[in-house]
């Protein structure tokens, strides 16, 4: 049982660049979401989904798009990368009305 | 809004030192209070848990009372050990789902 998978574990972004942050749960879980971790911020949630098909905004959704078109995969997508999105993400997965299961983040650097 | 608010860290103390990191929230409504812990570069992991007023969570010898009457959900551990070095995060899960978190404590434990 892999739990939460999260890929890649680093990337290096340059400014304006697009990429996609790979979130996978083998559980069945309905509710997924991201999070950015940020030294003195702690975690701040990004998107979240209650089932597939289903997608909402969190605290900090601005420059981030999500899309949840099966129940196991949640991809984080950042259209044009900025210099203050530098933080590391991670993603969790729950089934719904307890409590969160975690990937082992992803440390993204945008130079 | 809906907030959580931990108290600032980092908090060093001596093995077998009691523990205490406040949480305190501001909800609309009732929602389920959790304790995460995340040890270095590891994603976070369940601590404890509470769903109603009045309930106590508790896990390897931590526990913390979800007091609806001061809205505060601290975390307490009678002994703490050098094992327990980590950052502690306090968060609120709401009915739609979204869950939100404190910006964690940090916490040193010393032989």
């Amino acid at each position: 049982n892999a739990g939460v998978t999260q890929t890649p574990k680093f990337q290096v972004l340059k400014t304006g660049q697009s990429m996609t942050l790979q979130c996978a749960q083998d559980m069945n879980h309905e509710y997924m979401s991201w999070y950015r971790q940020d030294p003195g911020m702690g975690l701040r949630l990004i998107h979240y989904s209650v089932g597939a098909g289903i997608t909402d905004q969190g605290e900090v959704p601005n420059g981030y798009n999500v899309s949840r078109s099966t129940t196991e995969d949640f991809p984080l997508r950042l259209l044009s990368a900025a210099p203050s999105q530098t933080s590391v993400y991670f993603c969790a997965s729950s089934p719904t009305g307890i409590s969160l299961h975690f990937g082992n983040g992803t440390r993204l650097t945008v130079t | 809004g809906n907030s959580v608010t931990q108290m600032e860290g980092p908090v060093t103390l001596s093995e077998e030192a009691f523990l205490t990191i406040n949480c305190t929230y501001t909800a609309t409504g009732y929602p389920s209070l959790f304790w995460y812990v995340q040890y270095p570069g590891e994603g976070l992991q369940l601590l404890l848990k509470a769903t109603k007023a009045d309930d106590k969570g508790s896990n390897k010898g931590f526990e913390a009372t979800y007091r609806k009457e001061t809205t505060s959900f601290h975390l307490e551990k009678g002994s703490v050990q050098v094992s327990d070095s980590a950052v502690y995060f306090c968060a609120l899960r709401f009915r739609d789902d979204k869950i939100i978190f404190g910006k964690g404590t940090r916490l040193h434990i010393l032989p």
